[in-house]
C-alpha cells in the first residue's frame, strides 16, 4: 500500500530557531501534498496545499512567510517553521495524493506526523 | 459551526463489546465520506471510503453506513479489541478539500 513518511517524528527546539519537516511518498508519486496541524484533542486543520513545481496555497490565517513549503519533487515536500515560538508547538501531519487519480481527495495517504515542541 | 459533527466525544467500552460512532455533516455537495482511525501521536489511517451513492462499506470488524438524505454516517465496531483504542475521525470531502470532524475518542478496557 501507499506509504508516506515524515522526518523527524519528534523535534524540540528553542524559540526563534527554524525547523524543517520532511514529507515523502515512498512508493508512489504525489502531485499534491497537504500540510495539517493538530492541537491536542482537536481535529486536523489544513494549513496549506502544495503542488509539485508551483507555489503552495495557504489557508486563511496561515502565515506563508512563517510556514515555508517547498514541493521540489513528486515524492518530497518540506515544511519549514521559521522563527518558531512556543505557540507553534503542535502535531504537524502531511498527506499525499497519488499522481494520476481523478480527484485529489480520492486518495490521500497520511504521514505519521511530527511532534514539534518549541521551548 | 463545524460542518462535520461527531458523537459521542468519548466512549469507554469493555473488550469484546460492540459500539457505534455517529457522524452528522452539512457539507454539500460532497464526493465521498471516509472514516479514519488515529492512534495517539500518529497520523490517521483510512478505514472506509464511501461515495454518496453507497450505503455501507465494511473493513473487517469495521462497518460504515451512510444516509445521504439525512446526511448521517455511522461506524460500527464489532467485538472490540484493546487495539481499537484510538480516535475515530469522520471526514467529508468538499471539492478538493477534506473537512474533518472533531473525532470520537474510544477507549477499550479489558
Amino acid at each position: 500500500g501507499a506509504v508516506v513518511s515524515q522526518h523527524p517524528s519528534r523535534v524540540i527546539c528553542k524559540s526563534g530557531t527554524s525547523v524543517k519537516i520532511e514529507c515523502r511518498s515512498l512508493d508512489f508519486q504525489a502531485t499534491t501534498m497537504f500540510w495539517y496541524r493538530q492541537f491536542p484533542k482537536q481535529s486536523l486543520m489544513l494549513m496549506a496545499t502544495s503542488n509539485e513545481g508551483s507555489k503552495a496555497t495557504y489557508e486563511q490565517g496561515v502565515e506563508k512567510d512563517k510556514f515555508l513549503i517547498n514541493h521540489a519533487s513528486l515524492t518530497l515536500s518540506t515544511l519549514t517553521v521559521t522563527s518558531a515560538h512556543p505557540e507553534d508547538s503542535s502535531f504537524y501531519i502531511c498527506s499525499a495524493s497519488e499522481l494520476g487519480k481523478a480527484r485529489v481527495t480520492d486518495t490521500q495517504y497520511f504521514g505519521p506526523g511530527t511532534r514539534l515542541t518549541v521551548l | 459551526k463545524n460542518q462535520v459533527e461527531q458523537s459521542p466525544q468519548s466512549l469507554i467500552i469493555l473488550e469484546g463489546k460492540n459500539c457505534t460512532l455517529q457522524c452528522n455533516y452539512t457539507v454539500s455537495p460532497f464526493s465521498n465520506l471516509r472514516w479514519y482511525k488515529q492512534d495517539t501521536g500518529r497520523g490517521p489511517v483510512s478505514l472506509t471510503i464511501m461515495t454518496f451513492s453507497e450505503n455501507t462499506k465494511s473493513n473487517g470488524r469495521y462497518t460504515a453506513t451512510l444516509d445521504a438524505d439525512t446526511k448521517q454516517s455511522s461506524l460500527h465496531i464489532t467485538a472490540s479489541q484493546l487495539s481499537d483504542s484510538a480516535s475515530y475521525i469522520c471526514v467529508v470531502s468538499e471539492g478538493d478539500k477534506l473537512i474533518f470532524g472533531t473525532g470520537t475518542r474510544l477507549q477499550v478496557f479489558p
